[in-house]
Parts: structure tokens; C-alpha cells; sequence
């Protein structure tokens, strides 16, 4: 089994819609969780910071569920530059800040 | 404030070849991160420096490759040889140390090897 796991996509969905995107991971003593997004080509960039049990910034919501080992991210009334991929990533074992980054799921929203 | 900082942007390469990458890490950052992105095995961690030191190395694939940081401001990912399967994009990023910060990822090379 993967360490983390994503749905690969891709996600085509209109303008406006509602979004979301599930990660599991499968080291349970994983504490801080984090949602990057890549666009095509690019870097990856940090999205969201998940902690606790789950973080809002506009419109987007991420939530997580440590009993089933679930992070979930959130897009709600979806942009054309919404479109990319969305990497999720626990901070693994070790001591340190190392990201343990799951395969993406692309999203694509189109007009 | 730039970025993270790496070169060349794009590589092509022969098999057998050696390869230079080279990053700058933002002023202040003491942890550096070297990643490899290939589609079937996505975004990987190879090496983690921290203060300058090798920390972690084991996803460094095998002796082929190596990695230095001879001072706060410079690193470096060197193949040799190189062969074909070593094609994908290498990230370096870099983060402050204490707690968990952003790691922020450089542009990118992306590396082909024919």
C-alpha cells in the first residue's frame, strides 16, 4: 500500500461548481498535514496547512479524519485558474520536516 | 526577495554523461530538500540538509548520485553516470527549521537523459 494515496483525476468541472478531493495516508502517527498545488510545469506552492481537524481559507476547506486516515480538500464556486494539481502531503516520520507527497489529483474547470 | 534558485532549467544529456544541478536556497533557510518528479513515481525526496549537513539520504537511489552543500547558500545533485531512467524534473526547496514553515520549491530542472 502507498504511503499516501489520491484519486489521479482528472476532476472536469464547470465554473461555480463544488469540489472535492479525498488523501489517504497510511502512517497513523502522521500530526500536520498539507495540501500544495502544482500548475502544469511549474513548482509545487503551499495551499493549505492542516493541523487539527480541518482549515478554511476563502473558498477552500480542508478537513481531516484521523480514525480513518482521511484528508479531504474543499473547493467551493470553482475558478478557470483553479485548475491544477493538488498534492497532498503528511509530515512523514523522521524527526523533521519531511513531506511524504501523494501522486496528485488534477482538477480541470472549464467555463 | 528571489526564490529558490536552481540551474540549468533544462538538461539533456547522453547516457553515461555527468550532471550538475545546482540550487540557491532563499537567504536564511538552514533546511534544503532535493526532490525528483517522474510521472509514474510522482514527487520523491531524495536528500534533506540541514545547517549544511546531510540529514536524511535515503531516498538517494543509489551511488550514482551524490549531493553536497558546501556552504548556507549553495547546493549541489550530481549523476554519474547518468542513464535514461534518471529522466524527470529535480526540485530543490528550502525551508526555516524550527517548527513546521513552508518549504518553498525552486522552478525546477528538467533533466533528460538520451
Amino acid at each position: 500500500r502507498k504511503e499516501v494515496e489520491q484519486d489521479p483525476g482528472p476532476f472536469n468541472v464547470p465554473e461555480g461548481a463544488t469540489v472535492a478531493f479525498n488523501c489517504t495516508y497510511s502512517n497513523s502517527a502522521s500530526q500536520s498535514f498539507f495540501w500544495y498545488r502544482q500548475d502544469c510545469r511549474k513548482e509545487p506552492k503551499l495551499l493549505m496547512s492542516v493541523y487539527s481537524s480541518g482549515n478554511e481559507d476563502g473558498r477552500f476547506t480542508a478537513q481531516l479524519n484521523r480514525a480513518s486516515q482521511y484528508i479531504s480538500l474543499l473547493i467551493r464556486d470553482s475558478k478557470l485558474s483553479d485548475s491544477a494539481t493538488y498534492l497532498c502531503a503528511p509530515l512523514g516520520p523522521g524527526g523533521y520536516n519531511k513531506l511524504i507527497f501523494g501522486a496528485g489529483t488534477r482538477l480541470a474547470v472549464h467555463p | 526577495d528571489a526564490g529558490v534558485i536552481q540551474s540549468p532549467r533544462h538538461e539533456v544529456t547522453e547516457m553515461g554523461q555527468e550532471v550538475t544541478l545546482r540550487c540557491k536556497p532563499i537567504s536564511g533557510h538552514n533546511s534544503l530538500f532535493w526532490y525528483r518528479q517522474t510521472m509514474m513515481r510522482g514527487l520523491e525526496l531524495l536528500i534533506y540538509f540541514n545547517n549544511n549537513v546531510p540529514i536524511d539520504d535515503s531516498g538517494m537511489p543509489e551511488d550514482r548520485f551524490s549531493a553536497k552543500m558546501p556552504n548556507a547558500s549553495f547546493s549541489t545533485l550530481k549523476i554519474q553516470p547518468s542513464e535514461p531512467r534518471d529522466s524527470a524534473v529535480y526540485f530543490c526547496a528550502s525551508q526555516t527549521s524550527g517548527g513546521y514553515n513552508e518549504q518553498f520549491f525552486g522552478p525546477g530542472t528538467r533533466l533528460t537523459v538520451l
